[in-house]
């Protein structure tokens, strides 16, 4: 079975810095990695979706990179602000099947 | 469209009951997820559906649970006889053909409390 393991579980930095959250999965053969944002008592928000073939997205100050071979997958937030606090999910999505497995997330505080 | 909706927001029941919650997908999308999330950790897959067939269930998805979708467009997530170790969030996602090009789209949630 797939397991995806997020680190650091939390993670406090000052408004401004530049950061990035960890995401490895154990089975290399996946089809997509999805990261995700969720604030206290919400859903779930795309953020970025990595196809197998890609090795990294960007969207606005946010980079996702991914290394299928060592099952790894990092988030780069530039420029860290307020706003960003939230938690941060990573989701795999194997060939085989139809669902996603996800990380336990990594809780982001952005002190002002 | 404004994305997946979710109904109720909240529902708070006693043991033993039976709920019922909705899912309403983004209009144009075929395939219907549910996952339950429960504090401090990643949402968990119950049930898959394309279109109105349910093609998929977890173990998670005790006989106390029921999933529908029909006519492919709405979903509901029924669970009898409540007990207090179903308390968690549960989330219903969307997406277009296998959702391997475009992800998810996730709803709010609905957040399940049983006393």
């Amino acid at each position: 079975k797939q397991e995806v393991t997020q680190i650091p579980a939390a993670l406090s930095v000052p408004e401004g810095e530049n950061l990035v959250l960890n995401c490895s999965f154990t089975d290399s053969a996946i089809y997509n990695l999805q990261w995700f944002r969720q604030d206290p008592g919400k859903g779930l928000t795309s953020l970025l979706l990595i196809q197998s073939s890609q090795r990294e997205q960007t969207s606005g100050r946010l980079n996702a990179s991914l290394d299928k071979s060592s099952g790894r997958s990092t988030l780069y937030i530039a420029a860290s602000q307020p706003g960003d606090s939230a938690t941060y999910l990573c989701a795999v999505r194997e060939f085989a099947g139809n669902q996603f497995y996800f990380g336990t997330g990594t809780s982001l505080t952005v002190i002002p | 469209d404004t994305g997946v909706s979710q109904d109720p927001r909240h529902k708070i029941t006693k043991r033993g009951q039976n709920v019922t919650f909705r899912c309403d997908p983004i209009s144009e999308h075929n395939r219907l997820y549910w996952y339950r999330q429960t504090l401090g950790q990643g949402p968990e897959f119950l049930t898959y559906f394309q279109n109105e067939a349910q093609l998929e269930k977890s173990r998670l998805l005790s006989d106390r649970f029921s999933a529908e979708r029909p006519k492919g467009s709405f979903s509901t997530l029924e669970i009898q006889r409540t007990e207090q170790g179903d308390s968690a969030m549960y989330l219903c996602a969307s997406s277009s053909g296998g959702g391997r090009e475009y992800g998810y789209t996730f709803g709010s949630g609905t957040r399940l409390t049983v006393v």
